[in-house]
């Protein structure tokens, strides 16, 4: 199958400095992406998504950006916050691709006090 | 929001046994839902793909006769993992998908399944 992956495994910040977390994937007919958190023992909890007519996305302390030409999608997350702790997936689909959901290979955000 | 409500949380089984695991959809219609295994400091693998009323279409590699799928009903799918091996301990996830899309995809709470 097509390969959705992570730059970085682990990242770790300090309390209230800004998180920003990579993927990058290779399927060029991905349409749709999205970002996932997921704490210890959950299922993933959205987070933000974006679509590739777009190349930006902004939510709540959360920012999604596209590069459709390097196939590159990154998280940004502001003023990270302990809670923010847990592992964030990227995924995608595409259109025609039956709505299944490729995802990444994840990243530990470890937030500091 | 649109809920997914997967049952049980944490289960234990002998080597042998088979388990079943429902993934409910509380508040809307799933005409699709997902079945996911995901081991320890791993990302979300598909196993298959279930539409109500029709058969489940499983991802390279996985045992449909292991893993029987049944999706009977517009808001409950359940997975059934047969004649369960230590190797099938996990992490389980079902994601629901409504008929008009607008919800997105909605993921239940996970099932961890240890066989021993």
């Amino acid at each position: 199958g097509e390969n959705v992956g992570l730059h970085l495994p682990t990242l770790s910040v300090q309390e209230g400095d800004n998180s920003i977390i990579n993927c990058a994937y290779s399927n060029s007919a991905s349409d749709y992406f999205i970002w996932y958190k997921q704490e210890s023992g959950k299922g993933p909890q959205f987070i933000i998504d974006i679509r590739s007519n777009m190349d930006k996305r902004q939510g709540q302390r959360v920012t999604v950006l596209l590069n459709k030409t390097v196939k590159h999608l990154s998280l940004q997350i502001a003023a990270t916050q302990p809670g923010d702790s847990a592992v964030y997936f990227c995924a995608e689909t595409s259109t025609g691709g039956g709505n299944k959901l490729t995802f990444g290979t994840g990243t530990q955000l470890k937030v500091e006090l | 929001g649109a809920v997914v409500s997967q049952h049980p949380s944490r289960v234990i089984c002998k080597s042998g046994t088979s388990v079943k695991i429902e993934c409910r959809s509380l508040d809307f219609q799933a005409t699709t839902m997902f079945w996911y295994r995901q081991f320890p400091k791993q990302s979300l693998m598909l196993m298959a793909t279930s539409n109500e009323g029709s058969k489940a279409t499983y991802e390279q590699g996985v045992e449909k006769d292991k893993f029987l799928i049944n999706h009977a009903s517009l808001t409950l799918s359940t997975l059934t993992v047969t004649s369960a091996h230590p190797e099938d301990s996990s992490f389980y996830i079902c994601s629901a998908i409504d008929r008009k899309g607008a919800n997105g995809y909605t993921f239940g709470s996970g099932t961890r399944l240890t066989v021993v």
